[in-house]
């Protein structure tokens, strides 16, 4: 069974310039997440689909941030325009969100520069 | 849900036990103990979780104090593969305001 998959790996750009990731989560998983894990830190959650809604967005920053879930299947996260600060690791994790168990399956990220 | 407390890093010997403490002294009732691990360049693996009970499957043994206090996640067996950053995260089930928090782990590193 394929895991969850990202792309691209790594993405370099200039500031003000936009950039887009893309997920495609594991097949059959209602719940899929973006993470944004900066240097030394633990992943924090910015945004929470279960299947085509955003349930909880409120860590993400709304100013240059925005995804989509279409069909509830793939997302794509954007920033517009980036900044230095945006520099990171996005990962993206799906689930079968039931009952009190749900294990979460992690892609293996898009590592973004800003320069 | 409830933080956690995890020492920043320690090390053990290939083939031995690598045992990884956890504290969670505000833990609720409700709140699962769950076990992620990070291996470098890579997104984050669950590995186990727990209520009240001790845990095990293939990867590892959860072993929760009586008072629900602290855990200690088990590798029995460490390899040089399971060189990784290990999360403890709390969590209250999966009600709409649940969430798996993450904070800085402990680095696990193995040597021959």
């Amino acid at each position: 069974e394929a895991g969850v998959v990202q792309s691209p790996r790594y993405k370099i750009i200039e500031k003000k310039q936009p950039v887009a990731f893309w997920c495609n989560p594991i097949s059959g998983h209602n719940t899929l997440y973006w993470y944004r894990q900066n240097l030394g830190q633990g992943p924090e959650l910015l945004i929470r689909y279960e299947n085509e809604e955003a349930v909880d967005d409120s860590q993400l920053p709304k100013d240059r941030f925005s995804a989509e879930r279409l069909k509830g299947v793939d997302s794509t996260l954007k920033i517009q325009p980036a900044e230095l600060g945006d520099s990171a690791v996005y990962l993206c994790a799906s689930s079968l969100r039931l009952g009190y168990d749900e294990k979460l399956f992690f892609g293996s990220g898009t590592q973004l520069s800003v320069l | 849900d409830a933080k956690t407390t995890q020492p920043p890093s320690m090390d053990c010997a290939e083939g031995r036990a690598a045992n990884l403490p956890c504290n969670h002294s505000t833990i609720s009732g409700n709140e699962y103990v769950y076990w992620y691990r990070q291996i470098h360049s890579q997104g984050p693996q669950y590995i186990i979780h727990g209520l009240k009970n001790n845990e095990t499957n293939e990867m590892a043994s959860l072993i929760i104090t009586e008072d629900r206090k602290s855990s200690t996640l088990i590798l029995p067996h460490a390899t040089l593969r399971d060189t990784a950053v290990y999360y403890c995260i709390v969590r209250a089930g999966t009600g709409a305001n649940s969430k798996l928090t993450f904070g800085k782990g402990i680095t696990l590193s193995v040597r021959p």
